[in-house]
């Protein structure tokens, strides 16, 4: 157990519907990055926020939105969802956001969405 | 931009006996980290080894060692004495600039009995 809670752990929904998808980080950590896992991606990074503040962007499109909350944990909303959506989201969280050293990311267990 | 590459879709081993999974990367940052995840078919990410572009030796944790190779730009991992529970999906990544990670497209690794 990684410290990391994601939830749902499994969400079906139809295209054109909007979803959001929560994460609680490790206690103490204060940085969060959200990742995409599919088929025709990989993985790959999102977006992720350090303290509240959005600290860099991966490739995020622009139907998809996030935020990090004063408590730390943080939310990804997906809207106008289509069926190549359909993916593993992981959140991660680590203790700061960047600079030299180990840095380990903790990773959730994932949300495992379904688009039909 | 940096890259990374693992050009093993998928790999298999004999239980007891060991293998490496092959990753190159490619970054013009002086300073830079690299991670092997596994991801066993329950989708959890698990963090196995660390290598920082700047560590005089290899990284070791138990079972794995990462091979570094600086100037040929490769990091691979080698699991020694396989065991069947090693039978998962291999991430290598790089950490970019705000600790963001890159991913390769992994190495599906079976170990048979």
């Amino acid at each position: 157990d990684s410290g990391v809670t994601q939830t749902p752990k499994h969400l079906i929904t139809a295209t054109g519907q909007r979803v959001t998808l929560r994460c609680s980080p490790r206690s103490g950590d204060l940085s969060v990055y959200w990742y995409q896992q599919s088929l025709d991606q990989g993985l790959q990074f999102l977006i992720q926020y350090y303290n509240g503040e959005e600290r860099a962007k991966g490739n995020i499109l622009e139907r998809f939105s996030a935020q990090q909350f004063p408590d730390l944990h943080s939310e990804l909303n997906l809207s106008s969802l289509e069926l190549g959506d359909s993916a593993l989201y992981f959140c991660a969280s680590s203790v700061v956001a960047g600079g030299l050293g180990y840095n380990e990311q903790f990773f959730g267990p994932g949300t495992r969405l379904t688009v039909l | 931009a940096q890259k990374i590459t693992q050009t093993q879709p998928g790999m298999f081993v004999q239980e007891k006996e060991a293998v490496t999974l092959d990753c190159t990367y490619d970054t013009s940052d002086p300073s830079y980290g690299l991670f092997w995840y596994k991801q066993p078919s329950s989708g959890e990410m698990i963090f196995l080894i660390y290598q920082g572009s700047y560590d005089q030796q290899n990284a070791t944790e138990g079972r794995y060692s990462l091979n570094f190779q600086k100037a040929r730009k490769s990091a691979n991992l080698v699991i020694s004495a396989s065991q069947l529970g090693d039978s998962a999906m291999y991430f290598c990544a790089m950490r970019e600039p705000y600790n963001k990670l890159i991913f390769g497209a992994g190495t599906r690794l079976a170990v048979h009995p």
